[in-house]
């Protein structure tokens, strides 16, 4: 991706509960991959989940799943069930380009 | 195995002083990449590596910043005449070739000029 914007700059849930994170990109490329990464408050950065552009479904992993609109350029992160251990930041990629990121805070 | 590791963890230096910061990949990982995160921000692109050239370098914010990888492994981020604003933590990741490879990252460089 040439462009990833995030556009809630922070973000709460109720423990249990579901939330949807926003994210959407521009590219000129025809085939492509988008990620999910999670950084946790002063832990390493990992990687959540990936979908290609190519294939119509949509990403899962666990409680983890996308809603990858291509023709709208959307990349939404919904997290099911939230747990405190899913607070972190959260950032949207295309390739070597991040998003500037969404804080997640879970509530008890 | 082991992770991608960063040195130092952290580094506080004084206006001006040149620094380098040093990265060390996941054996096998042909792709590196220099990231650099403000205080809550997200992450800027500097540049990546494919082996040991950089097809991409476009994000080095001036040309007081440079950066080399020898043996298709460590790799080093050299800062020139540091200042103020370059005060961040440097982010390395490194992955297998191909842009559906997921990144691992390091634990980052804290840089602090005073």
């Amino acid at each position: 991706a040439q462009t990833v914007t995030q556009s809630q700059p922070e973000m709460s849930v109720q423990e249990a509960e579901t939330v949807t994170l926003s994210c959407t990109y521009d590219t000129s490329e025809s085939d492509y991959y988008l990620f999910w990464y999670k950084q946790p408050p002063s832990r390493q950065m990992i990687l959540v989940i990936r979908q290609e552009a190519y294939k119509q479904q949509n990403a899962t992993e666990n409680r983890f799943s996308v809603n990858f609109q291509k023709a709208a350029k959307s990349f939404s992160l919904k997290i099911s069930d939230s747990q405190l251990g899913d607070a972190a930041m959260y950032f949207c990629a295309g390739e070597y380009i991040f998003g500037t990121g969404t804080r997640l805070k879970v509530l008890a | 195995g082991a992770g991608v590791s960063q040195s130092p963890s952290n580094k506080v230096t004084e206006k001006g002083k040149d620094v380098e910061l040093r990265c060390d990949p996941i054996s096998g990982h042909t792709a590196l990449y220099w990231y650099r995160q403000s205080l809550g921000q997200g992450l800027e692109f500097l540049i990546y590596f494919q082996g040991n050239s950089a097809p991409d370098k476009s994000g080095l914010p001036s040309d007081r910043f440079s950066a080399e990888r020898t043996g298709g492994s460590v790799s080093t981020l050299t800062i020139q005449r540091t200042q103020q604003e370059d005060s961040a933590v440097y982010l390395c990741a490194s992955s297998l070739w191909g842009s559906y490879n997921e990144q691992f990252f390091g634990p980052g460089t804290r840089l602090t000029v005073l």
